[in-house]
């Protein structure tokens, strides 16, 4: 049972590009959180994704959007890169009707460096 | 003011000996959850132990132990018998509605 996939997993990318992350989440699962990890730091709620619609966002400007296509794989989009949003971006996954005791499924992550 | 409070920055244990990395949360909901997340240099966060707001004993999964005391509003994790394969960092996380708070971590390092 394959658990959190996400693509690619190192990126470099110049600043005021724009970058595309991908994640699959766990079978059965039907909810996708995306979350960034700054260096030294814990990861930070960027927004979570049910039913192709973004369901709750965290504190991040509008540079920083998502889509959920109907497989339940999940797309964040960051456009106007700045050296700040260097960092590792992880996704989430869960069955939306009861999160389990364990929480959400991780995956391993895209670690995004901005030069 | 933030939710969850590691104080930790980092932590020395000798092999086979137990641990206690400590955690304190803020909320003012009566329902919400507690974790602990193990982090290797791979990236990924890996699941340790729960604690509901609503349990009354405290959580254990083999080697880990949540000590947990709700009128203090602190989630200590206890890893007994410490391995090598334990360095890593350790974050600990509420969980709100849908929305997960995550401490600033506690890096662990296990001596032989």
């Amino acid at each position: 049972d394959a658990g959190v996939t996400q693509s690619p997993t190192h990126l470099i990318k110049t600043r005021g590009q724009q970058v595309t992350l991908r994640c699959s989440p766990k079978s059965g699962h039907d909810t996708v959180s995306w979350y960034q990890q700054a260096l030294g730091q814990g990861p930070q709620f960027i927004f979570q994704y049910y039913e192709e619609e973004e369901r709750q966002r965290g504190n991040f400007p509008d540079r920083f959007s998502g889509h959920q296509f109907p497989n339940y794989s999940s797309e964040l989009n960051v456009n106007a890169l700045l050296l700040g949003d260097s960092a590792l971006y992880l996704c989430a996954s869960s069955w939306t009707r009861r999160v389990p005791n364990y929480g959400y499924t991780f995956g391993s992550g895209t670690r995004l460096t901005v030069v | 003011a933030q939710k969850i409070t590691q104080t930790q920055p980092g932590m020395f244990v000798q092999e086979k000996e137990a641990v206690t990395l400590d955690c304190t949360y803020d909320t003012s909901d009566q329902s919400y959850g507690l974790f602990w997340y193990k982090q290797p240099s791979s990236g990924e966060m890996i699941f340790l132990i729960y604690q509901g707001s609503y349990d009354e004993q405290n959580a254990t999964e083999g080697r880990y132990s949540l000590n947990f005391q709700k009128a203090r509003k602190s989630a200590n994790l206890v890893i007994s018998a410490s391995q090598l394969g334990d360095s890593a960092m350790y974050f600990c996380a509420m969980r709100e509605g849908n929305q997960f708070y995550f401490g600033t971590g506690t890096s662990l390092t296990v001596i032989p």
